[in-house]
């Protein structure tokens, strides 16, 4: 029973195009989202997160847009680069809960 | 997230062997958490622990697999008996709070069995 679901396990983007990575999830409770990146031989890198009190959530070239009706959010990089290109992971939580639920991650490969 | 340090970066045991991975949070954190991930998959949950207690172990197998965090040293998880399924990267993390706040991971042991 998979909460969160990443259903794109790889993407290809041109550099210095826009990279959409897309997670859904199934737990209306959680309402806290996470956004990590991992490089290989390496642990996760926090990103991004999202309180579901905000629909966007903006970092520099990474922003991250909550549609808590249709269950989904995307995270944004533009423009991409050459260094974006890492396994990104979506995680959610709730109600303060510290259990993160993780979907099976989305490998973006940056062209140049 | 460098301040979190696990060792052995990787681990090869033999079947029926027992492995232990060994965590050192980040300075000032008090939580742990271990995840593991299987080949093309997420991030399981295992267990999280703060000094001396285990609070949820609720992703952990029933047995063979168990987790401290003693009041001085490392966080250890340990396996017992090792089998083949149980190859896969064991990240540790901590954080300062139990508030929704970004973790700090380690950089994984790789654990393969043989």
């Amino acid at each position: 029973d998979q909460q969160v679901k990443q259903n794109s396990p790889s993407l290809s983007v041109q550099e210095g195009r826009i990279s959409i990575l897309n997670c859904d999830y199934t737990n209306s409770m959680f309402d806290y989202f996470l956004w990590y990146k991992k490089y290989p031989a390496e642990g996760p890198t926090f990103l991004i997160s999202i309180s579901s009190i905000k629909d966007k959530n903006e970092d520099g070239r990474f922003t991250v847009f909550l549609n808590k009706s249709a269950k989904h959010l995307s995270l944004h990089i533009v423009p991409s680069q050459p260094g974006d290109s890492a396994v990104y992971f979506c995680a959610a939580s709730a109600d303060s809960n510290y259990q993160l639920i993780w979907g099976a991650g989305t490998k973006l490969i940056i062209k140049p | 997230n460098a301040g979190v340090m696990q060792n052995p970066r990787h681990l090869v045991r033999r079947r029926g062997q027992e492995a232990r991975l060994r965590c050192s949070p980040m300075k000032g954190h008090s939580h742990v958490y271990w995840y593991r991930q299987l080949p093309e998959e997420g991030l399981k949950f295992m267990v999280y622990l703060q000094k001396e207690n285990i609070i949820d172990e609720s992703g952990m197998p029933k047995e063979r697999f168990s987790a401290e965090f003693p009041k001085e040293g490392p966080s250890i998880l340990r396996i017992q008996q090792v089998v083949r399924g149980d190859s896969a990267a064991y990240f540790c993390a901590s954080s300062p709070a139990l508030e929704n706040t970004e973790a700090f991971f380690g950089q994984g042991t790789r654990l393969t069995v043989v």
